[in-house]
């Protein structure tokens, strides 16, 4: 079944304990990409990624990193945790092939930071 | 992108068909329109795109107006299940755009009542 997943699907954690989100597609997808989900904000972009060791910055950025060392996996990484990224995130993914842009979501985490 | 206009929230009775309009009034010649749908909390689902040919797909039908300046997604015959939030999308080809990034508004909060 193509499908994005996500781990942890919930994480409460303390500010300043880096933590790492995975995100894996199994649809040969180039294209992944990260969101954060706040109420009243939307979904907004926080990373993106054309293809490995290609990444770049989107929207809200600041105090996350991520990866893309193999096709696949595109994991979030916050180094230093606060409580302003307490939020629902996403991870997508989309191939680059076909015209459409249909994105594939993941199933989401949710994050608490305290 | 376009902006979009949706209303807030919308009941329909199960079986019947559910017709949710999306305002967009300064669309472009090369952008598109897209739906998704999120269900409480899971990630957004991709439902189905237009240009400016009426669209139909196994999960809904899309109707474009002429003048490319509303659309209205229509879900057939309803059900329970089809209680979610649903975003009207507006932009350009995704070739255009290498953030490939999606812009969620609010969206209309359907509601499917028994």
């Amino acid at each position: 079944e193509a499908q994005v997943t996500q781990n942890p699907r919930y994480l409460i954690t303390v500010t300043g304990k880096k933590l790492t989100v995975t995100c894996s597609q199994n649809m040969n997808h180039e294209y992944m990409s990260w969101y954060r989900q706040d109420p009243g904000l939307g979904l907004r972009q926080i990373y993106y990624s054309m293809n490995v060791e290609v990444t770049d910055k989107g929207d809200v950025p600041e105090g996350y990193k991520v990866s893309r060392k193999e096709k696949r996996n595109f994991p979030l990484i916050l180094e230093s945790p606060s409580p302003n990224q307490t939020s629902l995130y996403f991870c997508a993914s989309r191939g680059l092939a076909g015209a459409v842009d249909t994105q594939y979501f993941g199933p989401g985490t949710r994050l608490t930071v305290l | 992108d376009a902006k979009t206009t949706q209303p807030t929230s919308m009941d329909c009775a199960e079986g019947r068909a559910a017709n949710l309009p999306c305002n967009h009034s300064t669309i472009s010649g090369n952008e598109y329109v897209y739906w998704y749908r999120q269900i409480h909390s899971q990630g957004p689902q991709y439902i189905i795109h237009g240009l400016k040919n009426n669209e139909t797909n196994e999960m809904a039908s899309l109707i474009i107006t002429e003048d490319r300046k509303s659309s209205t997604l229509i879900l057939p015959h309803a059900t329970l299940r089809d209680t979610a939030v649903y975003y009207c999308i507006v932009r350009v080809h995704p070739w255009m755009d290498s953030s490939y990034k999606l812009i969620f508004g609010s969206g209309t909060r359907l509601l499917v009542r028994p």
